[in-house]
């Protein structure tokens, strides 16, 4: 029972390196997002995706790209990394409807951009 | 937009003793509200959700939580916490594809 995958779990990154952190999900779940985790910021949404070729930007959008080719993968790529992107990073699926909306949630990937 | 507000960062509480997290929520339309648990290093975990019905909902591990829809508040309750309780708890709010977070409260049980 895997849930929601995430990998790398740990990353450090030169600032202009690019990379994809990779994000698998065995639930079925139509939607999935991917957050940042700051200290004393809580959760700030990067981007979401409704379903397999639909993606939507959050709140904090800018240095990130996403692409969801199937309902399973949800990828999230940083081009030209800089220290402001060093965070934790987090994967979720949801299945809205029918009573329920709440998000699952990987285990993180830790990224530090020096 | 809809907006979550945590309002206590910290909260120590000595084992056994009652404790409550205070969620504040502002949104125009109806939504759904969660409270979520973070231990160290872990992603989230689901601790209970509001989607309609009865305003007092109970969760895992002994926590319950109060829909006041006048006050626009979701707070946490438990009536005696553990030293395990200790984590990192945030408070959420969903409507319309968006899930917002509120800034997370450290809640640390002491012996």
């Amino acid at each position: 029972n895997a849930g929601v995958t995430q990998t790398p779990k740990f990353r450090i990154l030169k600032i202009g390196q690019s990379m994809t952190l990779q994000c698998a999900q065995d639930m079925n779940h139509n939607y999935m997002y991917w957050y940042r985790q700051d200290p004393g910021m809580g959760l700030k949404l990067i981007y979401y995706s409704v379903g397999a070729g639909i993606t939507d930007k959050g709140e904090v959008p800018n240095g990130y790209n996403v692409s969801r080719s199937t309902t399973e993968d949800f990828p999230l790529r940083l081009e030209l990394a800089a220290p402001s992107q060093t965070s934790v990073y987090f994967c979720a699926s949801s299945l809205p409807g029918q009573g329920r909306a709440e998000a699952f949630f990987g285990q993180g990937t830790r990224l530090t951009v020096v | 937009a809809q907006s979550v507000t945590q309002l206590d960062s910290q909260v120590p509480v000595f084992e056994e003793a009652p404790v409550e997290l205070r969620c504040n929520y502002s949104s125009s339309v109806s939504v759904y509200l969660f409270w979520y648990v973070q231990y160290p290093n872990q992603g989230l975990q689901l601790l209970l959700k509001y989607l309609s019905g009865s305003t007092l909902v109970k969760g895992i591990n002994g926590f319950e939580a109060e829909f006041n829809k006048s006050q626009t508040s979701f707070h946490l309750r438990k009536p005696s916490v553990h030293i395990s309780d200790t984590a990192e708890y945030f408070c959420a709010s969903y409507n319309n594809n968006d899930m917002r977070f509120g800034a997370g409260t450290r809640l640390t049980v002491k012996p």
